[in-house]
């Protein structure tokens, strides 16, 4: 197992709140990325931290955003939820390989 | 845009077959492959990888190949066994600026025993 962990594990939420999710980086690791996992399909890329500033953003409204914190543990916020933010949500630590926490389920009704 | 197709959807396989796995990637600057395994409801796990300077590498019963010219790249499992079974995401990545990862869409892989 990696050293990368996520809180929390599930969470379940309705339309129009907001969300924080946290995750914590394998020790060493200075980059977080962030990922929207759909039932069914694969990841997508939504924010990359390093070393607190943001390092590029997918394609995901504004009203998704995250923090990085100098220990480098991190944190994603979505405000005004909508139903098809229901996912897994994943972090990842590393730069050209990267290491999966075991993901946030939120759902959204 | 960037995208990543992965192919076969679903591959069911006797223990003890090979399986392979297909991606093709659209962007031209990639030049990191890695490949994941996502058992139910767990974390995507690291089980190889290649880098665009190398035309293939192995890991005892697991193989990757890259095809640059094509774009290909595709996943080789030999003498599969039933724990094998499990959904593989290939992903694209360029290893400068923002790392971030394209995925494909996943192959569902049943070993039968």
């Amino acid at each position: 197992e990696t050293g990368v962990t996520q809180s929390p594990t599930h969470l379940i939420k309705t339309r129009g709140q907001q969300v924080t999710l946290r995750c914590s980086s394998q020790s060493g690791h200075n980059t977080v990325s962030w990922y929207q996992q759909a039932l069914g399909q694969g990841p997508q890329f939504i924010f990359q931290y390093y070393r607190e500033e943001e390092n590029g953003r997918g394609n995901f409204p504004p009203r998704f955003s995250g923090l990085q914190f100098p220990n480098y543990s991190s944190e994603l916020n979505v405000n005004a939820l909508e139903l098809d933010d229901s996912a897994l949500y994943l972090c990842a630590s590393g730069v050209d390989t990267q290491y999966f926490g075991p993901g946030t389920r939120l759902t959204v009704l | 845009g960037e995208n990543v197709e992965q192919h076969p959807s679903t591959l069911s396989v006797q223990e003890g077959d090979s399986a392979v796995i297909k991606c093709t990637y659209s962007d031209s600057a990639s030049n990191y492959f890695p490949w994941y395994k996502q058992e139910l409801g767990k974390r995507p796990q690291l089980i190889i990888d290649i880098r665009s300077n190398v035309g293939e590498k192995k890991d005892q019963r697991i193989a990757v190949t890259l095809n640059k010219t094509a774009k290909h790249f595709s996943l080789h499992i030999t003498e599969t066994q039933p724990e094998d079974s499990a959904v593989y995401f290939c992903a694209a990545s360029e290893t400068s600026g923002t790392y971030k990862y394209i995925f494909g869409t996943g192959t569902r892989l049943k070993v039968l025993a």
